[in-house]
């Protein structure tokens, strides 16, 4: 199975700053039939499923603010919230969608600071 | 309006079985593949296994393989996760969920299912 880890486990952040969360896969992801890294974003509120927030390493899912942004190649990932609003108090979690079964990171708690 | 509908709270004793279900409306339930996801307690998610409800095709995790099992009933577009025998460690939150592909990110989320094994 593929592993994913996440960094930090926890962060703070004060309302209208940057979060910058890490994911690392154990190998690549890279889907060479498009070139395009299987690698997603969800975020999980408190008592909710997750939702799916980026796809693709970097393809925003349809009615995500632009706030949220996702980038990396490969290995490495990054999710970035810009301007963190209240409602971004979530636990996010890293999947790799290259091949089954499908693997999460453990996920990061996002609180205000 | 995609919407993918599970049944309640369950409640059982260790050594007992239990099919849970997951309905899904708003999109074609055939041509899309439903998984599940296991949340123990505080923890993170686990991907279970993936069924495509055109024909059955079915891949489990290895982790999954064997403990539980996943069916779908085309007629009434609605998918199943069974155990033939709970132990208390399948105590969990279990969501299913779509994906566009067996190796397709999940787009949409059932509510979740808790599951409470406790004699």
């Amino acid at each position: 199975d593929i592993v994913m880890t996440q960094s930090p486990d926890s962060l703070a952040v004060s309302l209208g700053e940057r979060a910058t969360i890490n994911c690392k896969s154990s190998q690549s992801v890279l889907y060479s039939s498009n070139n395009k890294n299987s690698l997603a974003w969800y975020q999980q509120r408190p008592g909710q499923p997750p939702k799916l927030l980026i796809y693709w390493a970097s393809t925003r899912e349809s009615g995500v603010p632009d706030r949220f942004s996702g980038s990396g190649s490969g290995t490495d990932f990054t999710l970035t919230i810009n301007s963190l609003q209240a409602e971004d108090v979530a636990v996010y979690f890293c999947q790799q969608h290259y091949t089954t079964p499908q693997t999460f990171g453990q996920g990061t708690k996002v609180e205000i600071e | 309006e995609v919407q993918l509908v599970q049944s309640g709270a369950e409640v059982k004793k260790p050594g007992e079985s239990l099919k849970i279900s997951c309905q899904g409306s708003g999109y074609s339930f055939t041509t899309i593949w439903i998984g599940w996801v296991r949340q123990m307690p505080g923890k993170g998610l686990e991907w279970m296994g993936v069924i495509y409800p055109g024909d059955s095709d079915t891949k489990y995790s290895p982790s999954f393989q064997g403990q539980v099992t996943i069916s779908a009933d085309k007629s009434i577009s609605t998918a199943y996760l069974q155990w033939s025998s709970l132990r208390v460690s399948d105590t969990a939150m279990y969501y299913c969920a779509r994906g566009r592909a067996r190796t397709a990110p999940f787009d949409y989320w059932g509510q979740g299912t808790l599951v409470t094994v406790s004699s």
